[in-house]
């Protein structure tokens, strides 16, 4: 059962544009979705959060919206730089369970210069 | 500062075998979790440690154990080692139930 899935393997850019990464769920039971990034031969780097109160949050160029009743979040980057080009991985942090999280399956971002 | 690090980050072993991984969380966190990631998959839950014991632990048989030392590093154990076991091991480190979760690079084991 897939909880937290990312229907898009890969997504391709270019420099300066937006870059919208997808993730859809199933479970509503969460307090927080997270966005983490990884490089090759490197663990995964935290990105942004949402609380689940919230439908927006904006860090410079990242901003994650969440919208509850699709059971849906995107993240998007503006602009785009070819330095972004790694793997994003959403990541749901259940309620009531630690902070144990359970990620979807990644897309490849790559941002052509 | 050092950030989390894990040891060794790629080893090869043969079915059946035993495999030991470490990990050292970053500085002034005391709560280790263990990931599984398959290739090209997300990573996989395998449990969390706590003052010294397992607090959570995900979908994966008792072949995978674990232990938190009072230095709060880690280790995780893998017991008669499957092909399906191949995948690369990382190690998440937090302060108690934050939201944020470092992770080292991980290691990565191959087994023939």
């Amino acid at each position: 059962d897939q909880q937290v899935k990312q229907n898009s393997p890969s997504l391709s850019v270019q420099e300066g544009r937006i870059s919208i990464l997808n993730c859809d769920y199933t479970n509503s039971m969460f307090d927080y979705f997270l966005w983490y990034k990884k490089y090759p031969a490197e663990g995964p780097t935290f990105l942004i959060s949402i609380s689940s109160i919230k439908d927006k949050n904006e860090d410079g160029r990242f901003t994650v919206f969440l919208n509850k009743s699709a059971k849906h979040l995107s993240l998007h980057i503006v602009p785009s730089q070819p330095g972004d080009s790694a793997v994003y991985f959403c990541a749901r942090r259940n309620n009531n369970a630690g902070n144990m999280l359970t990620f979807g399956g990644g897309t490849r971002l790559m941002v052509k210069p | 500062d050092a950030g989390v690090t894990q040891s060794p980050t790629h080893l090869i072993k043969t079915r059946g075998q035993q495999v030991t991984l470490r990990c050292s969380p970053k500085s002034g966190h005391d709560t280790v979790s263990w990931y599984q990631q398959a290739l090209g998959q997300g990573p996989q839950f395998i449990f969390q440690y706590y003052e010294e014991e397992e607090r959570q632990r995900g979908n994966f048989p008792d072949r995978f154990s674990g232990h938190q030392f009072p230095n709060y590093s880690s280790e995780l154990n893998v017991n008669a080692l499957l092909l399906g076991d191949s995948a690369l091991y990382l190690c998440a480190s937090s302060l108690g139930s934050s939201v944020e979760l470092f992770f080292g690079e991980g290691s990565r084991l191959t087994v023939l």
